[in-house]
């Protein structure tokens, strides 16, 4: 059974460009997550997905990051336009469901913002 | 808010040596526990759990036990390898939540 995935493994962009990262979750997982790693810092919640629907966003930082799960499959996190401190690793996870489920994490992408 | 604070790295050891990593946390009602791992180029991995108090987590020689009087969840291995070089995260999810609150991570280097 094939993880979870994530596309790029790396980008390196310019201040005030976008980019959008990609999560394929496990095959019938429901619940997706985004967090991120800044600076070596502890990985932060950004928010959470159940099929299509966004169950809590409360941790995305600002109205730069917008993250989409079309069709309750993969997810996208688009950051426009990208600023110095979003540089970090962003990692997704998905789960079966709630609670006590495990969450399955990806290798993340590491965003560099030059 | 709950949080989770770790011993800062990184820590380096010598083969055989033993680990201990420091957690504690901070968190209303009754959290369940977790240490995982991120070895060089791979994603984070779980290495193990426990769900209440005084339950003891244990996988490929790492053991951490829930001590709810001291808040703790310290993660030890009687004697590391070098292949144990990784970041470990330790975790904390409250009941019923699907947030992971994470601490800062501690690196580990083991020397041949």
């Amino acid at each position: 059974e094939a993880g979870v995935t994530q596309f790029p493994s790396h980008s390196v962009i310019e201040k005030g460009q976008t980019v959008t990262l990609r999560c394929d979750p496990i095959s019938g997982h429901d619940n997706l997550y985004w967090y991120r790693r800044v600076m070596g810092k502890e990985i932060k919640f950004l928010l959470h997905f159940v099929k299509e629907s966004k169950q809590d966003e409360s941790g995305m930082p600002n109205n730069r990051f917008l993250a989409e799960r079309t069709g309750g499959t993969y997810s996208t996190l688009k950051v426009q336009p990208a600023e110095l401190e979003d540089s970090g690793v962003y990692f997704c996870a998905s789960s079966v469901g709630q609670g006590s489920y495990e969450q399955y994490f990806g290798p993340g992408t590491r965003l560099t913002v030059t | 808010g709950d949080s989770v604070t770790q011993m800062e790295g990184p820590v380096t050891l010598s083969e055989e040596a033993f680990l201990t990593i420091n957690c504690t946390y901070t968190a209303t009602g009754y959290p369940s526990l977790f240490w995982y791992v991120q070895y060089p180029g791979e994603g984070l991995q779980l290495l193990l759990k426990a769900t209440k108090a005084d339950d003891k987590g244990s996988n490929k020689g790492f053991e951490a036990t829930y001590r709810k009087e001291t808040t703790s969840f310290h993660l030890e291995k009687g004697s590391v390898q070098v292949s144990d070089s990784a970041v470990y995260f330790c975790a904390l999810m409250n009941t019923g939540g699907f947030k992971t609150i994470f601490g800062a991570g501690t690196r580990l280097f083991v020397k041949a």
